[in-house]
């Protein structure tokens, strides 16, 4: 298996423009997490996806971030309008069930001018 | 709230040391614990997970204990090469699958 896919790897974008990060988890997994990097604040878990279902969203910062995951192969994780302050590493998880190990991708690294 | 710490922030050490990498956390009701390592630029790769029933686990030259009375993890890394050298984080699982991590630690094996 590939492992977990994200796209793009790097995104440069203007401030108030609309991002979109992309995630294909490892195929079986039925769970899906999406965390964010920061020095800051170090890593920590924006939405938690459970057999396509949104479980937990208590890390969504703000209402300029959502999250979606129309099948089991893909999520997306939107931002707009986008701010400097988004400027982060983001990265998608999967697992094969609840409380099981995690596989991570290899992030997307966001910058926001 | 969980916090989880680990301790030294960072570690230069020479090829071939023994060496262990410490992990505490507040709440000792966890479900599981979890190492990664990071390279600079990449994701996290999963070194060994423990399940809250477990004492240890081992992969190759890692050995990871859990000790949930005292609120403790440690990761032994055995001969260590350059390699090694990475960020290592440990995380937590209180159930449901959120995983609360530390700041983990910069190891440099230097040749």
């Amino acid at each position: 298996d590939a492992g977990v896919i994200q796209s793009p790897r790097h995104e440069v974008t203007e401030m108030g423009q609309e991002v979109t990060l992309r995630c294909k988890p490892i195929s079986g997994h039925n769970s899906l997490f999406w965390y964010r990097q920061t020095m800051m604040r170090g890593l920590e878990l924006l939405i938690y996806f459970n057999n396509n279902v949104p479980i937990d969203d208590s890390g969504m910062p703000e209402d300029r971030f959502s999250a979606k995951m129309p099948n089991a192969s893909f999520s997306t994780l939107k931002i707009q309008p986008s701010e400097p302050r988004d400027s982060a590493v983001y990265f998608c998880a999967s697992s094969l069930a609840r409380d099981t190990e995690a596989f991570f991708g290899q992030g997307t690294r966001l910058t926001v001018v | 709230k969980q916090e989880v710490t680990q301790i030294p922030a960072a570690l230069s050490v020479p090829e071939g040391e023994n060496l262990v990498l410490n992990c505490s956390f507040t709440d000792s009701a966890i479900y599981n614990l979890q190492w990664f390592r990071q390279d600079p630029g990449k994701g996290l790769t999963s070194l060994l997970l423990i399940q809250s029933s477990q004492r240890e686990q081992t992969s190759g030259r890692l050995n990871a204990s859990l000790d949930k009375s005292s609120g403790r993890s440690t990761l032994y890394i055995a001969a260590s090469q350059p390699g090694d050298s990475a960020t290592y984080l440990c995380a937590i699982s209180r159930g449901g699958s959120r995983l609360t991590f530390g700041e983990g630690t910069q190891l440099t094996v230097n040749p």
